[in-house]
Order: structure tokens, then C-alpha cells, then sequence
């Protein structure tokens, strides 16, 4: 299985900052790759794919990068409401995995 | 617009079956464009692909030593629902089960989830 490792798993930070997610690969992807935003008690919220395209209506402050085995979701000013956990997930090659997660905190 | 809700019981015996459905409303199962897919959140941890299927009966499971051979994934497209069979759970397998659109992407083996259905916890439990 490939394993996805995010970091950090947790990150403080205040209303308006840049924020960077990283995901990093057991072996190459080919940009395959997905990320999710998940609020508590609520289903992960699909964001982009194939690395760095966006889902329509999602805000253009969500942007994605990355190639290889090295991803990044960067939030280029955060809101109140991008207070979250955040996955990333491979569909590269079956099984399908996800990455432990990123809980994104208020400072 | 799309909707998925699973439906199911809140709670399972171990050793027992534990039996979801998800329902399908806004559109067609049997559209060519997707797979179906379930995936189980363990409270409090991260998301773990359970297998996907086509409208046609195709399936893929994940092999995973947690799951192995325990999982049944099958589609009723009169009823624009699939399901998901889980056998002999313990209580390893209490977590929420979502089900999910899986988007197929040209040019990749496989593809997203979106959108995803609201969830359903199962505890094992005697």
C-alpha cells in the first residue's frame, strides 16, 4: 500500500495567515492526488484534485502543488471558517489511502 | 444536486454482520462518469478506504489485514442504492461508514470522493 504522510498533524494559526499542508508519498503519484476538508461531526468536504485543480465553488485561497511524492494544500489567508482537519489521498493505485490528517486550529 | 444518506443499524453484535445501505438521490447510480464507494472513520482517526463499485457489479476492495475477505460490496440499481456487508466485525471496526460518489478521471486508475453522505456510527458492542 502506498502510505501518505501528512505534517504537521496539527497547526496553529490566526485569521489571515498563509498556511502550507504538506503530504508526502511512499513512492511516486503522478499528481494523483486529492484533499479534503473535514469539521467536526460533519462528512469530508472534497477540495481539489489531480493535485492542484480546484473544486468549483471552492475558495481561489485554497490552492494546491506539489508532483512526485511531495503535495502541498496552501491556504493563502485563512478565515474562520477554514478552522478544520485536512486529508489528502492518493487514487494513484489501489488501495486507495489517505493521509492521517491535519487538524488546523485557532491561535 | 446530488445526495447520498446511509441507513443502517447504530449498533453490532461482535462476531455479527454489520449490514449499511446508501441511498442515492439527484442522480442516476447507474451513470457511467463514477463509481460508488464506502469509507469508515474509527472516532477520533483518520479515513480508511473500504472498497468501491460500478454500476455494473464491479468491485475493488481494499485488501488491508483489518478487512480482508470480510467485505461484501453490491449495487440494487432499481432502488438507485448500494450496500456494504461487513462480516465477524470486533470492536476494531466501530466508526462512522460514509458513502461516497468516486469520480472517475480521465487519464488516472482511479479518482475523488464527492460528494460524501452525512455518515453512519456502528459500535460493536454486546
Amino acid at each position: 500500500d502506498i502510505q501518505m504522510t501528512q505534517s504537521p498533524s496539527s497547526l496553529s494559526a490566526s485569521v489571515g495567515d498563509r498556511v502550507t499542508i504538506t503530504c508526502r508519498a511512499s513512492q511516486g503519484l503522478g499528481n494523483s492526488v486529492a484533499w479534503y476538508q473535514q469539521k467536526p461531526g460533519e462528512a469530508p468536504k472534497f477540495l481539489l484534485y489531480a493535485a492542484s485543480r480546484l473544486e468549483s465553488g471552492v475558495p481561489s485561497r485554497f490552492s494546491g502543488s506539489g508532483s512526485g511524492t511531495d503535495y502541498s494544500l496552501t491556504i493563502s489567508s485563512l478565515q474562520p471558517g477554514d478552522f478544520a482537519t485536512y486529508y489528502c489521498q492518493q487514487y494513484f493505485s489501489f488501495p486507495y489511502t489517505f493521509g492521517q490528517g491535519t487538524k488546523l486550529e485557532i491561535k | 444536486q446530488l445526495q447520498l444518506q446511509e441507513s443502517g443499524p447504530g449498533q453490532v453484535k461482535p462476531s455479527e454482520t454489520l449490514s449499511l445501505t446508501c441511498t442515492v438521490s439527484g442522480g442516476s447510480i447507474t451513470s457511467t462518469s463514477y463509481y460508488w464507494g464506502w469509507i469508515r472513520q474509527p472516532p477520533g482517526k483518520g479515513l480508511e478506504w473500504i472498497g468501491s463499485i460500478y454500476y455494473s457489479g464491479s468491485t475493488y476492495y481494499n485488501p488491508s489485514l483489518s478487512l480482508k475477505n470480510r467485505v461484501t460490496i453490491s449495487v440494487d440499481t432499481s432502488k438507485n442504492q448500494f450496500s456494504l456487508k461487513l462480516s465477524s466485525v470486533n470492536a476494531a471496526d466501530t466508526a462512522v461508514y460514509y458513502c461516497a460518489r468516486r469520480v472517475r478521471i480521465v487519464g488516472a486508475s482511479g479518482g475523488y470522493f464527492d460528494p460524501w453522505g452525512q455518515g453512519n456510527l456502528v459500535t460493536v458492542s454486546s
